[in-house]
């Protein structure tokens, strides 16, 4: 079964900087999809960034990029020019990519708060 | 309207009482899911619907009990909870169970609270 561990319960920021949240997962898939969801206080969580398994390239979307070392099973996300909107839960999440690949498997979370 | 809608927002009550949540989603999507939120746990599966079939019931107790009369609409059938069940459930959708590419889409959640 797989596992995704998220070592930090909490993390704070000043506005403006750079903060890296860490993720690490474990299985014995090859193939497979990671993802950073993000939940604002009492509201919808939204995914903010996806990776597949078989691509080297980190992805990125605006401020957030990954840092993903398929070997460590390592998958951080990192979010640039931190902004005040960006407080919220963050959720690393692992899906297998063949079968039943509905299944997303998630850490505990990492609550971000960034402060002004 | 927001895409994935969630009634009640926030719920109490006792062991003994009956009570439904509800969902419905607005973007078309054929697969919707209900997960519960407790703290400092990952999110937890609980049912998966596919075309308005159940195709995941991930050893939920039977106090609780899903329906999916069609695909923009899910509820969650709540009867003698325990304490423990207090939680926010979070109802979630996404296009469809097959080629998924892992994108839910979820709603605001509907706390519970069980006295």
């Amino acid at each position: 079964a797989q596992t995704v561990t998220q070592s930090q319960p909490e993390m704070s920021v000043q506005e403006a900087e750079t903060v890296t949240l860490s993720c690490t997962y474990d299985t014995s898939e090859n193939n497979y999809y990671l993802f950073w969801y993000k939940q604002p206080p009492s509201r919808q969580m939204i995914l903010v960034i996806r990776q597949e398994a078989y691509k080297q390239q980190n992805a990125t979307e605006n401020r957030f990029s990954v840092n993903f070392q398929k070997a460590a099973k390592s998958f951080s996300l990192k979010i640039s020019d931190s902004q005040l909107g960006d407080t919220a839960m963050y959720f690393c999440a692992f899906m297998y990519s063949g079968g039943s690949n509905y299944k997303l498997t998630f850490g505990k979370g990492t609550l971000l708060t960034v402060n002004p | 309207e927001t895409g994935v809608t969630q009634t009640p927002r926030h719920l109490v009550m006792g062991m003994t009482n009956k009570k439904s949540l509800k969902c419905e989603q607005h973007l078309g999507h054929n697969a919707m899911y209900w997960y519960k939120q407790s703290a400092k746990k990952p999110l937890e599966l609980m049912f998966v619907y596919s075309l308005e079939e159940r195709v995941e019931n991930n050893s939920v107790p039977s106090r609780f009990s899903p329906e999916c009369p069609n695909s923009s609409h899910l509820f969650l059938h709540l009867h003698t909870l325990q304490p423990e069940d207090s939680a926010l459930y979070l109802c979630a959708s996404s296009q469809a169970l097959a080629a998924n590419t892992g994108e839910l889409f979820f709603g605001e959640g509907s706390r519970l609270t069980v006295l």
